[in-house]
């Protein structure tokens, strides 16, 4: 039973391309985040939804657009890739408490490599 | 400053040994504190929350001192399956903000 589940796992692309991750948990959780993890290896958290509703959004270019068909998934798109955006983006979801993410529990990640 | 700052190590150190690990954070308004680890190649998990009174869970003991806005993880007798990266890692109004992360090898 995989409780949050990504696809695809690995995805090499070219640059200027445009490319989709998608994201589901059968955990029941509210709340759904997608994280980036460079090769630096600092994890950061580009976007929230509680909800189906976006409640954070950093500072992250435009091209990355999540869309939250219902609390159950939350997908990331992707256009223009550049080199850059080559990182490990895992998703997460978790409950909110009072306004506090309870534990997080991460997808297995996408490893993206632009060309 | 980084929000939540920690030595990127590599700690290298035999079984049985005891490793403390230590990270600082930049926001006083900072609300709860949580350890996660992560496999080498592997998504984060949650290892332990951190509370001010500090709490145990087997080998494992977290403190938190809110005064000096520092955190420190000590593993007691270290196993080989210890090997990982610590992440600390501090809620700020809702957002986690991960540290960079404290690798661990402990070695036979």
């Amino acid at each position: 039973d995989t409780a949050v589940s990504q696809t695809p796992k690995y995805l090499v692309t070219q640059m200027g391309n445009d490319k989709s991750i998608k994201c589901e948990q059968n955990l029941g959780h509210d709340t759904m985040y997608w994280y980036k993890q460079d090769s630096k290896k600092f994890l950061k958290i580009m976007f929230s939804y509680n909800n189906k509703e976006l409640i954070i959004n950093e500072t992250v270019p435009n091209r990355f657009s999540p869309k939250s068909p219902d609390k159950a998934h939350l997908n990331l798109h992707i256009n223009s890739l550049e080199l850059g955006d080559s990182a490990v983006y895992f998703c997460a979801s978790s409950q909110v408490l009072a306004g506090n993410p309870d534990t997080q529990y991460f997808g297995p990640g996408t490893r993206l490599t632009v060309l | 400053r980084k929000e939540v700052e920690q030595d990127p190590g590599p700690f290298n150190v035999p079984e049985g040994a005891t490793v403390a690990f230590n990270c600082t954070y930049s926001n006083s308004a900072s609300q709860s504190f949580f350890w996660y680890r992560q496999d080498c190649r592997k998504e984060p998990k949650l290892l332990m929350s951190v509370y001010s009174s500090g709490n145990e869970d087997g080998r494992f003991t977290a403190q938190l001192n809110r005064a000096s806005q520092y955190i420190s993880l000590l593993i007691r007798d270290s196993k080989l399956s210890d090997s990982a990266t610590y992440l600390c890692v501090v809620n700020e109004g809702g957002k986690l903000i991960f540290g960079q992360g404290t690798e661990l090898s402990v070695k036979p």
